[in-house]
């Protein structure tokens, strides 16, 4: 199946610092990719859309500039977390469909393992 | 946002027993799928169901759907310890991609 690669798996940081975190289709294409945020115990929480080559679409309540998505090409995006504070602290999880997959195959979402991210 | 509640919470059950988890859901859909996630790690697709369709078998898992009710189960038979993970149901309504998720169903299975 088709892998993403998401890096990187944790991140320990002091408050005011930001984080850059990479989600990769190695293995297909993906226009678009998403961006979640996982509570211990919890649910996937939709943060934002990433639309490559355009601006992301961001969830009600997600701040579009604490929160900076990039696409720059077909098969990376990123997530940068910028002036981290402890409230920050989660688990960041990307996903991606490929685009070029047929019938029932092209809604499924294939996801990065995640990143814990600790703001100290 | 969430789509809904999954039920149960929590499962706690042998190896070798039957596992059925629930999930409900607010909006129409295109297809529900459901996912499986290991502690600490992404997700993993086990299966998807489109709304027209009423059960879907993959391996030891089953899916139903009932739109009327808006609501999934998935079926795990023949549980095994390595089964023990955290599902969660999942909702397309728009065939972008852009999935909701349920609260999921912790499950533990135990040898």
């Amino acid at each position: 199946g088709a892998v993403v690669s998401q890096h990187p798996s944790r991140v320990i940081c002091k408050s005011g610092t930001s984080v850059k975190i990479e989600c990769r289709s190695l293995d297909f294409q993906a226009t678009t990719m998403f961006w979640y945020r996982q509570f211990p115990k919890q649910s996937l929480m939709l943060m934002a859309t990433s639309n490559e080559g355009s601006k992301a679409t961001y969830e009600q309540g997600v701040e579009k500039d604490k929160f900076l998505i990039n696409h720059a090409s077909l098969t990376l995006s990123t997530l940068t977390v910028t002036s981290a504070h402890p409230e920050d602290s989660s688990f960041y999880i990307c996903s991606a469909r490929d685009q070029q997959a047929t019938g029932r195959a092209k809604n499924i979402q294939y996801f990065g393992a995640g990143t814990r991210l600790s703001v100290l | 946002s969430q789509q809904g509640e999954e039920d149960p919470q929590a499962l706690s059950i042998q190896e070798g027993e039957n596992a059925t988890m629930n999930c409900s859901y607010k909006t129409s859909i295109n297809n529900l799928q459901w996912y499986r996630q290991n502690s600490g790690r992404g997700l993993v697709h086990l299966i998807l169901i489109r709304s027209n369709e009423r059960e879907k078998h993959s391996g030891r898992l089953r899916v139903t759907l009932d739109t009327s009710k808006k609501s999934s189960s998935l079926l795990i038979t023949a549980s095994r310890a390595a089964d023990t993970a955290s599902y969660f149901c999942a909702t397309d309504s728009s065939n972008t991609g852009k999935l909701i998720f349920g609260q999921g169903t912790t499950l533990q299975v135990k040898p």
